[in-house]
């Protein structure tokens, strides 16, 4: 896994709660992404980092938000959890543009 | 934006057989290309990338892929099926000038004896 940790690695939570899932990577890698795996539908991104406070949306960003005030933090929040957020997430590193991503073993979160 | 289409979510070879994963990309620029596998109950790991290097990329446990600018597209293969091989793979695009990757949808692969 190269140094991604996820934590917790499983979460159940009630609908309307906020939740903040963490990445931690030991790397010191620039980029950091945060997908959700659902199925039928692979990964989809959801928001990702280029550098310390450079963040962007991705492809399914509604309801959540990031932040990374360190290298090796990125957090991701569910503002109000519901039920269409049950998936799994995953953390994801990399160096820079066109390098290998490194993953983490994934946080599988249901919402109640 | 970047996107890839991934055609066939399910393949089943035998053992033993070809094994031909489907890949087609969207990109108005030169694309980083990968193919990504995932393990039950793991995260996903590279089997190889295209970086504009040689069109013919070696990666992986015998894998390798074949871009084709003219055809959009960067299909994964291996002349002979694993029972270890049984997982789901995905394929991802980046490009030069963007800070992003995205994924296909997956092609999960069965291995029959």
């Amino acid at each position: 896994d190269a140094g991604i940790t996820q934590s917790p690695r499983h979460k159940v939570t009630e609908t309307g709660t906020p939740v903040t899932l963490r990445c931690h990577q030991t790397e010191n890698h620039r980029y950091m992404y945060w997908y959700r795996q659902d199925p039928g539908h692979g990964l989809r991104l959801i928001h990702y980092s280029y550098g310390v406070k450079d963040t962007d949306k991705g492809e399914v960003s509604d309801g959540y938000s990031v932040s990374r005030s360190k290298t090796e933090d990125f957090l991701l929040t569910l503002e109000s959890a519901t039920s269409s957020q049950t998936s799994v997430y995953f953390c994801a590193a990399a160096q820079g543009r066109g390098t290998e991503a490194f993953f983490g073993q994934g946080t599988r979160l249901t919402v109640v | 934006a970047q996107s890839v289409t991934q055609l066939g979510s399910h393949v089943s070879v035998s053992e033993g057989a070809l094994v031909l994963l489907r890949c087609n990309y969207s990109s108005s620029v030169p694309p980083y290309l990968f193919w990504y596998v995932q393990y039950p109950n793991q995260g996903l790991q590279l089997l190889l990338k295209y970086t504009s290097a040689a069109t013919l990329v070696k990666g992986i446990n015998g894998f390798e892929a074949e871009f084709k600018k003219s055809e959009t597209s960067f299909h994964l293969t291996k002349p002979s099926a694993h029972m270890s091989d049984a997982a789901e793979y995905f394929c991802a695009v980046s490009e030069y000038n963007n800070n992003d990757m995205r994924f296909g949808a997956g092609t999960r692969l069965t291995v029959k004896p």
